[in-house]
């Protein structure tokens, strides 16, 4: 058990919708990195939040977008999606930027129809 | 550039032999290791990580890795396998680079399966 909780867990959305993941840190962690890992595939670095500022971003489109809030919750926000957008999003937190000690959730399993 | 190679896409054992499952590396800085371990349908969790003090690591649920600098290896151990230990094996460098801002290579992954 992490501390780090995402939601929904599941979700079923059609091509060209917007979408939208929660990730609620660990307490204390100030760092938030979302990863897109496609069934049978490795993680893919999304972007990372640190106090608030996007810092570092992984080889995904502008229709990728993301929030950090002063609690140091997030959200992934995902426009005109794609049926290749099916895939387990996964939040981690961390305490400090580009540190590889991760906390990971659950992750959101998307379904693009 | 900094890279990490995970040698097995797939390895198979019986229960209570050995595991190995290989990573090599390459780095242009000292690097930090780690190990995840993702077990079906669950995110992923931290096994055990390396940040240049014992070369010999010890993490959760009896597995350990050994950071060799001259093979630029950090492979994965455990010395009897259990059923539960089935799951995915993610090997991950933390290099740095622009700064203090360390940039994280994850491996394609390992899977293990382990046989009754």
């Amino acid at each position: 058990e992490t501390g780090v909780t995402q939601s929904p867990t599941h979700l079923i959305k059609t091509r060209g919708q917007q979408v939208t993941l929660r990730c609620s840190s660990q307490s204390g962690h100030n760092t938030v990195s979302w990863y897109q890992q496609a069934l049978g595939q490795g993680p893919q670095f999304i972007f990372q939040y640190y106090r608030e500022e996007e810092n570092g971003r992984g080889n995904f489109p502008p229709r990728f977008s993301g929030l950090q809030f002063p609690n140091y919750s997030s959200e992934l926000n995902v426009n005109a999606l794609e049926l290749d957008d099916s895939a387990l999003y996964l939040c981690a937190s961390s305490l400090g930027q580009g540190t590889g000690e991760l906390f990971f959730g659950e992750g959101s399993r998307l379904t693009v129809l | 550039a900094q890279s990490v190679t995970q040698l097995d896409s797939h390895v198979s054992v019986s229960e209570g032999t050995p595991v190995l499952l290989r990573c090599n590396y390459s780095s242009s800085y000292s690097p930090s290791l780690f190990w995840y371990v993702q077990h079906p349908n669950k995110g992923l969790q931290l096994l055990l990580k390396y940040t240049s003090a014992a070369t010999l690591v010890k993490g959760i649920n009896g597995f350990e890795a050994e950071f060799k600098k001259s093979e630029t290896s950090f492979h994965l151990t455990k010395p009897s396998a259990h059923m539960s230990d089935a799951a995915e094996y993610f090997c991950v460098v933390s290099d740095r680079s622009a700064g203090n801002n360390r940039k994280l290579i994850w491996g394609l992954g390992t899977s293990l399966a382990v046989n009754p």
